[in-house]
């Protein structure tokens, strides 16, 4: 049992590239939860997915796409990377949609945009 | 204003101390993590909480539903407990979960 895993770890891309990061977890949980961080203002949430098939928009989901590809994996897209996206990505995962035990969270994704 | 805030924002103690930090919020919930992050590291779920009181080790959690107000207690505070220590709130209303900005703890030997 990995819990929640991401890939990859760190990353650097030059403005306008495009990239998609993934998460994967084998928990069987419904809800999945894409969030950045950055100094100061704390876990912002950009898109989440309540279910297989579903995704909404969270707090800060411009510039940014998902794919629920299943109940295992949820992806985060960049279309074309701008430096104000440079940030550490979490993904999370929660067993049911708004009732839950606890939250697990991936090690992050550390992004870095020149 | 934030709908969770957390104070103070920066704390540091000397080893053995007993640490409170405070977690206030706006909005209807359904429950409360706490969560740690040591620098550099990832995310880890400490407590989740819908009423009273959960105890770890050396970890307290509380919570005060009519108050809105949780507090994470440490006691006998060792170096390795410095790390971020973060408030997040399940609203009841939109069944998202709302961070605190956190809290940066440090603990000197």
């Amino acid at each position: 049992n990995a819990g929640v895993t991401q890939t990859p770890k760190f990353q650097v891309l030059k403005t306008g590239q495009s990239m998609t990061l993934q998460c994967a977890q084998d928990m069987n949980h419904n809800s999945m939860y894409w969030y950045r961080q950055d100094p100061g203002m704390g876990l912002r949430l950009i898109y989440y997915s309540a279910s297989e098939g579903t995704t909404d928009k969270g707090e800060v989901p411009n510039g940014y796409n998902v794919s629920r590809l299943n109940k295992r994996e949820f992806s985060l897209r960049l279309e074309s990377a701008a430096p104000s996206q440079t940030s550490v990505y979490f993904c999370a995962s929660i067993p049911r949609g708004i009732v839950y035990n606890e939250q697990f969270f991936g090690p992050g994704t550390r992004l870095t945009v020149l | 204003k934030n709908e969770v805030e957390q104070s103070p924002q920066n704390l540091t103690a000397q080893e053995g101390e007993f640490i409170t930090i405070n977690c206030s919020y706006s909005v209807g919930i359904s429950a409360l993590h706490w969560l740690q992050q040591h620098p550099g590291g990832g995310i880890v779920s400490l407590f989740m909480l819908s009423s009273g009181k959960k105890k770890h080790g050396r970890l307290i959690a509380t919570i005060n539903i009519q108050e809105k107000h949780s507090s994470l207690h440490i006691t006998a505070s060792h170096p390795r407990d410095s790390a971020v220590y973060i408030c997040a709130v399940l609203s009841s209303n939109t069944g998202k979960l709302i961070f605190g900005q956190g809290t940066t703890l440090q603990v000197k030997p």
